[in-house]
């Protein structure tokens, strides 16, 4: 399978731990997205990167919140302190270049912040 | 203003039948105007896309008709089938803004039989 690939799929964790998704992204691509979705809401924007440089963080990525692309292949997001409000699908989407190039979008990471 | 409005958030149609979902922006730096449908569970995927500069787009059953003036673009799922029952949302991007998307708030369509 060449798509966007996310790990793990599914994360239960309790209030206060730290937690680590992972974003495989399509081979070449060189940007790479985070999003967050709610239950019954629309993706939102959180960062994004062009190879390895991070160029756009949104207001809900809070302090707790880091995101990582070292070797401008695949990304990290990790959320420190969880908090139950951090509970949603955090989605990673890649995109051959700027300028309205498609977003795939990877299949996403559940989290359940108890 | 970056947001973009979807409607109706919920819609029945009947098999063969036409299914129509509207969205307004305001934010005119928005350049590209994609539809995603997910399946539960599943991650959004690209439907069909369209720039300003043209007015509709269509991709066998599905047409985006596209208002510059209005800032409104709509979805027509033509000959709608129980398989296309999932959530629908628009979005918009912008070149300036490093194409990231603002995404409506779902239209969830249900095709019976």
């Amino acid at each position: 399978d060449t798509g966007v690939s996310q790990d793990p799929r599914h994360k239960i964790t309790k209030r206060g731990q730290n937690v680590t998704f992972r974003c495989d992204p399509i081979s070449e691509h060189n940007r790479l997205y985070w999003y967050r979705q709610t239950l019954g809401q629309g993706p939102e924007f959180l960062t994004y990167f062009q190879n390895e440089a991070q160029l756009e963080k949104s207001r809900l990525l809070s302090d707790r919140f880091s995101a990582e692309r070292p070797k401008g292949s695949f990304s990290t997001l990790e959320i420190q302190r969880t908090e139950q409000g951090d509970s949603a699908m955090y989605l990673c989407a890649s995109s051959l270049n700027a300028g309205g190039e498609t977003q795939y979008f990877g299949p996403g990471t559940r989290l359940l912040v108890l | 203003q970056q947001q973009v409005k979807q409607s109706p958030q919920s819609l029945i149609v009947q098999k063969g039948g036409i299914s129509i979902i509207n969205c307004a922006y305001e934010n005119t730096a928005f350049d590209y105007f994609p539809w995603y449908q997910q399946f539960p569970g599943k991650g959004p995927a690209l439907l069909i896309a369209i720039r300003p500069d043209v007015s509709e787009k269509k991709e066998g059953r599905f047409t985006i008709s596209f208002n510059k003036s209005a800032k409104q673009f709509s979805l027509h799922i033509m000959d709608s089938q129980p398989g296309d029952s999932a959530t629908y949302f628009c979005a918009a991007g912008g070149t300036g803004g490093g194409n990231k998307l603002t995404f409506g708030t779902g239209t969830q369509l249900k095709v019976e039989l």
